[in-house]
């Protein structure tokens, strides 16, 4: 079955930039989506289609995806960004999420 | 205004059968293009799709557990439900619906509160 993987963590300081990488066979030929979810609460819908954002989404978060990989980026990190963050994908259909990236704003 | 809202047992018993709905308003599942979402979430891990369901009745559903869900609509009573057999301590979880508005591509737009389910004799 189809497989996403993303880094464990990824650590950054605020007001930095923050890239969150999500790799999958031949993902750039899917669309990825990309979801935040802060601690006990339900994720909410950042990017769909690749790159664009979803309503009410600050512009802060850009995304793309090429090749093997798909990245999140971050600019100007604020400690209101500390969350899990999947990647997530269809293959024929099938939903696949991402293994998750927990942001830590130190 | 979007909503959806899971309901269902806090705990099941191992090798039991589990449903679950998904109540929702402010939008139709008669609606072409549209679709409702289940997803769950392990304690501490992370997000699992597990099935959808269109307007039009096409099902998908994970491909490990396919053999264990079962998903279904009411539309005329803005439910989805989930069902999931033999139940086993693994599939403790919060789980989650989920709608996809009928924008080709456009991603899981709303989600409900969740709903935990714990596996335990």
């Amino acid at each position: 079955s189809y497989q996403l993987t993303q880094p464990p963590s990824v650590s950054v300081s605020p007001g930095q930039t923050a890239s969150i990488t999500c790799s999958g066979e031949k993902l750039g030929t899917k669309y990825t989506f990309w979801y935040q979810q802060k601690a006990g609460q339900s994720p909410i819908l950042l990017i769909f289609q690749d790159t664009e954002r979803h309503s009410g989404i600050s512009e802060r978060f850009s995304a793309s995806n090429s090749g093997n990989t798909a990245t999140l980026t971050i600019s100007g990190t604020q400690s209101m960004d500390e969350a899990d963050y999947y990647c997530q994908a269809w293959d024929n259909k099938i939903g696949v999420f991402g293994t998750g990236t927990r942001v830590t704003v130190l | 205004q979007v909503t959806l809202r899971e309901s269902g047992p806090a705990l099941v018993k191992p090798t039991q059968t589990l449903t679950l709905t998904c109540y929702f308003s402010g939008f139709s599942l008669s609606t072409p293009g549209v679709s409702v979402n289940w997803i769950r979430q392990p304690p501490g891990k992370a997000l699992e799709w597990l099935a959808r369901i269109y307007w039009d009745d096409d099902k998908y559903y994970n491909t490990s557990l396919r053999n264990r869900l079962t998903i279904s609509k009411d539309t005329s009573r803005s439910q989805v439900v989930l069902t999931m057999t033999n139940m086993d301590p693994v599939d403790t979880a919060t789980y989650y619906c989920a709608r996809m508005p009928p924008r080709p591509d456009y991603g899981m737009d709303v989600w409900g509160p969740g709903t935990t389910v714990i596996v335990s004799s």
